[in-house]
């Protein structure tokens, strides 16, 4: 157990509708990476938040994902009008001993 | 433009024997590395990593080796274990934890273990 947990699990969503994904890590961990992981390939960066400060927000991959962290504590990454290319693992991490530590991810497929 | 590539997609060993997984990285800021395996519908879990200043890192079945100046690294397992069948991702970061930037993986490397 990372300690980092994710929610849903899964998402079936249509086309055109918007998502939210949530990360929760047991701990306060001070540094939280949103990642995206497609079919064949490995883990893809998005996002960075150093507690809720979010310092890396250059290679979320359009206009239509955001992020936020409002205490610190939890985050949340939210996908707007959905496009069939946004299927996808939505992977969050989170720093401990300087190691990244993931959650199980959430499973996004858009109809 | 890959900065982290592993070019096997999928390896086959057979159980009992040595497993040995390979990275090659073309950024020279990277100074952290990582390994994950990965299961199905689960996250990368965390297996070992290790920083430039070291050649080698060891724990327990898990050797990683670093050669800086081929800009390569290479997992060992030993011995291969049916549960170590897995997707196994290697990672860089120009800092420990990843930093700002987060981290660069591979595509992965599917090691399947043979009874």
């Amino acid at each position: 157990d990372t300690g980092v947990s994710q929610n849903p699990r899964h998402k079936i969503t249509k086309r055109g509708q918007n998502v939210t994904f949530r990360c929760d890590p047991i701990s306060e961990h001070n540094r939280l990476y949103w990642y995206r992981q497609t079919l064949g390939q490995g883990p893809e960066f998005l996002t960075y938040f150093q507690n809720e400060a979010q310092l890396e927000k250059s290679r979320l991959l359009s206009d239509r994902f955001s992020a936020e962290r409002p205490k610190g504590s939890f985050s949340t990454l939210e996908i707007q009008r959905t496009e069939q290319g946004d299927s996808a693992m939505y992977l969050c991490a989170c720093n401990a001993q300087e190691t990244q530590y993931f959650g199980p991810g959430t499973r996004l497929l858009v109809l | 433009d890959q900065q982290v590539k592993q070019n096997s997609p999928s390896l086959s060993v057979q159980e009992g024997r040595i497993s040995i997984l390979n990275c090659d990285y073309t950024n020279s800021m990277f100074d952290y590395f990582l390994w994950y395996k990965k299961y199905p519908a689960e996250g990368p879990t965390f297996l070992i990593s290790i920083s430039s200043i070291k050649d080698k890192n060891e724990d327990g079945r898990f050797t990683v080796f670093l050669n800086k100046s081929a800009k390569h690294l290479s997992l060992h397992i030993v011995p291969s274990q049916p549960g170590d069948s897995a997707v196994y991702f290697c990672a860089a970061s120009a800092y420990s934890g990843g930093g700002a930037d987060g981290l660069t993986f591979g595509k992965g490397t599917h090691l399947i273990i043979q009874p």
